[in-house]
């Protein structure tokens, strides 16, 4: 198994250019949760999907979106790059219940991006 | 204020010796509080939970909870260089309505030089 894989690994934008992150699974969970990481803040979620074709925002949600077309993919989204995007983004999946052994989130490499 | 609120550090400790990371929290649904490593340039990978209050242990490392104090602990004993990782807390709610969302801390930097 390949667990969770994020493509791509780095990115440099220019403002105002859009991208899309991918993110794959093949564990067959039911939640996929797309952080950001920065220095001294930790990860923050962005948004997240509880199953096929739904979305939710979390704490960070501006200036992204996502989309979750198949069990196995989240998307993230960034419309209008801006500098305060710059960070590292992880996606992470989970089992949907039960005791934490079964919602373990289970992280991806993470992708670099820079927006200058 | 973060709900999760953890010392970034960084910490440097010589190795062999015991390390305490710390957490503290705000949130009184809290139930779940887990402990991730993440290596430089990696994904953070679970470490240790606890659900409540009480200990964990876990080889050299034990994972302690005291909710009265909400106060969230990890020690690592007899510390070696490949524990130089940066250390996440985190927490949850308990119930279906959560969705397994995580709140972290800041994350706390550690090197255990040789």
């Amino acid at each position: 198994n390949a667990g969770v894989t994020q493509t791509p690994k780095f990115r440099v934008l220019k403002t105002g250019q859009s991208m899309t992150l991918l993110c794959a699974q093949d564990m067959n969970h039911e939640y996929m949760y797309w952080y950001r990481q920065d220095p001294g803040m930790g990860l923050r979620l962005i948004h997240y999907s509880v199953g096929e074709g739904t979305t939710a925002k979390g704490e960070v949600p501006d200036g992204y979106n996502v989309s979750r077309l198949k069990k196995q993919n989240f998307l993230l989204g960034l419309e209008s790059a801006a500098p305060s995007q710059t960070s590292v983004y992880f996606c992470a999946s989970s089992y949907s219940a039960g005791a934490p052994t079964y919602n373990e989130q289970f992280f991806g490499p993470g992708t670099r991006l820079t927006v200058l | 204020q973060k709900e999760v609120e953890q010392d970034p550090g960084p910490l440097s400790v010589p190795e062999g010796a015991i390390v305490s990371l710390n957490c503290t929290y705000s949130n009184s649904a809290f139930q779940y509080f887990m402990w991730y490593r993440q290596y430089s340039r990696k994904g953070p990978e679970l470490l240790m939970y606890t659900y409540s209050s009480g200990n964990k242990e876990d080889g050299r490392f034990t994972a302690q909870v005291d909710k009265s104090s909400k106060y969230i602990s990890l020690f690592i004993r007899d510390s070696q260089p490949s524990d130089s990782a940066t250390y996440l807390c985190a927490s949850r709610g308990a119930g279906g309505t959560s969705y397994g969302k995580l709140t972290f801390g800041q994350g706390t930097i550690l090197t255990v030089h040789p």
